[in-house]
Parts: structure tokens; C-alpha cells; sequence
């Protein structure tokens, strides 16, 4: 069965550098939810999208922005990298009422 | 394969009885396992973690079980309130170079009055 996919899988930056996160949901599915996950810590949900429209919105710092694009990939953008935003980024995707599926995450370093 | 399974898919219960949600795993070499509680739309919150040597740990009303032979645990709920609506998930983390996650699809639980 298909699989949530993200790229890259991994991803080395310098500090303010900007780096883009790419998440390709399970088909049929219509929802997108975005994590991050430093070392040692759980997720914390940055922003989720429902039909290609944000519907809820977490800890997600004003340097990043993130979209659902009309094939239901979503795009997570993140600019002025600081060294604190070295850490797993999780996307996941759901159908409405349905199960949330994990994609095997992205993990991001900054130097 | 690594993979984990939940079952079941959803489960409606009425508030104050008991409930007990399982997972199965096939990740190989074992680092630990979660167990998470996620709110529609929200970010996870870690219930309890368990290693290889751990067979039971609580957490309040939350207990769960690691049989690391059979590669199963499961995550037993008591007295069932309102706010354990949600969705519970199972993640164990591999050993390997980069401690991947596999993730479990999780259990809806959907408490009723």
C-alpha cells in the first residue's frame, strides 16, 4: 500500500539559509498535518491543511510557511534557519474520519 | 517489513468502563515503544515509553504493557473519562543509525456519556 512520502529525507543547512520540505500525502487523502520534532521531545504540530485550505494552525514560527497544493502535496518553507530548527519534520496525512498515516519524516540540520 | 499495527481501527466505549488498545510490531532491532494520545488536529503527547526490559509502565489512568518476545504491547485505559477521546498512537523506534520512527495508524476512541 502507498505511503505517506516526504523529501528530501535528509537536509543540511547553514543558518539563514531558507530550506523546503515536501510532503506527497496517501492518495484519496485530504488532509496534511506538519510536525517538528526536536531531539529528545515529542512532535509539535506546526500547521495542518484540509482541501488544499489551511485548517488549523500550531506552533508554527513566522519564519515558515506551508502550503497544499491542488495535487495534495504540501510544501512546508523555512527561511532565516536558525540553529534551533534542527529536528524532524514529520508530515501526515488523514482522510476525513479516517486514520492519520506518518511519513518517515525529514530530518533537518542547521550548522 | 518494518511495521506496526493497531487494532482496533476505533472504538466507542461509555465513560467510566475500562479499554484496551493493542499493538503489534515487526520493527527490527527494537529501540522502544510510545505510546501517544493525539487531539483532533493537534500535536501528539507522549503517554508512556517503554524498552526492551520495561513490561509495564503507568501513567495515571493509562498503563501499558510490552511483551518484547511476542512484539506486542498494548495500552489499558481505566475509568474512562470525556476528555480520552482521541486518537491513540503507536510508535516504535528502530535502533539504527538514525533512530527512525515507524508509526501506527492509531485508534480512535471515542468516549460517550
Amino acid at each position: 500500500a502507498a505511503g505517506v512520502i516526504q523529501s528530501p529525507r535528509h537536509l543540511i543547512k547553514e543558518k539563514r539559509e531558507t530550506a523546503t520540505l515536501k510532503c506527497y500525502p496517501i492518495p484519496r487523502h485530504d488532509t496534511v498535518y506538519w510536525y517538528q520534532q526536536g531531539p529528545g521531545q515529542d512532535p509539535q504540530f506546526l500547521i495542518s491543511f484540509y482541501e488544499k485550505m489551511q485548517s488549523d494552525k500550531g506552533s508554527i514560527p513566522d519564519r515558515f510557511s506551508a502550503q497544499q497544493f491542488s495535487d495534495y502535496h504540501s510544501e512546508l518553507n523555512m527561511s532565516s534557519l536558525e540553529l534551533g530548527d534542527s529536528a524532524l519534520y514529520f508530515c501526515a496525512s488523514m482522510r476525513t474520519f479516517g486514520e492519520q498515516y506518518f511519513g518517515p519524516g525529514t530530518r533537518l540540520t542547521v550548522t | 517489513k518494518n511495521q506496526v499495527e493497531q487494532s482496533p481501527q476505533s472504538l466507542i466505549i461509555l465513560e467510566g468502563k475500562n479499554c484496551t488498545l493493542q499493538c503489534n510490531y515487526t520493527v527490527s532491532p527494537f529501540s522502544n515503544l510510545r505510546w501517544y494520545k493525539q487531539d483532533t488536529g493537534r500535536g501528539p503527547v507522549s503517554l508512556t515509553i517503554m524498552t526492551f526490559s520495561e513490561n509495564t509502565k503507568s501513567n495515571g489512568r493509562y498503563t501499558a504493557t510490552l511483551d518484547a518476545d511476542t512484539k506486542q504491547s498494548s495500552l489499558h485505559i481505566t475509568a474512562s473519562q470525556l476528555s480520552d477521546s482521541a486518537s491513540y498512537i503507536c510508535v516504535v523506534t528502530r535502533e539504527d543509525s538514525n533512530y527512525q520512527l515507524i508509526w501506527g495508524a492509531g485508534t480512535k476512541l471515542i468516549i460517550k456519556p
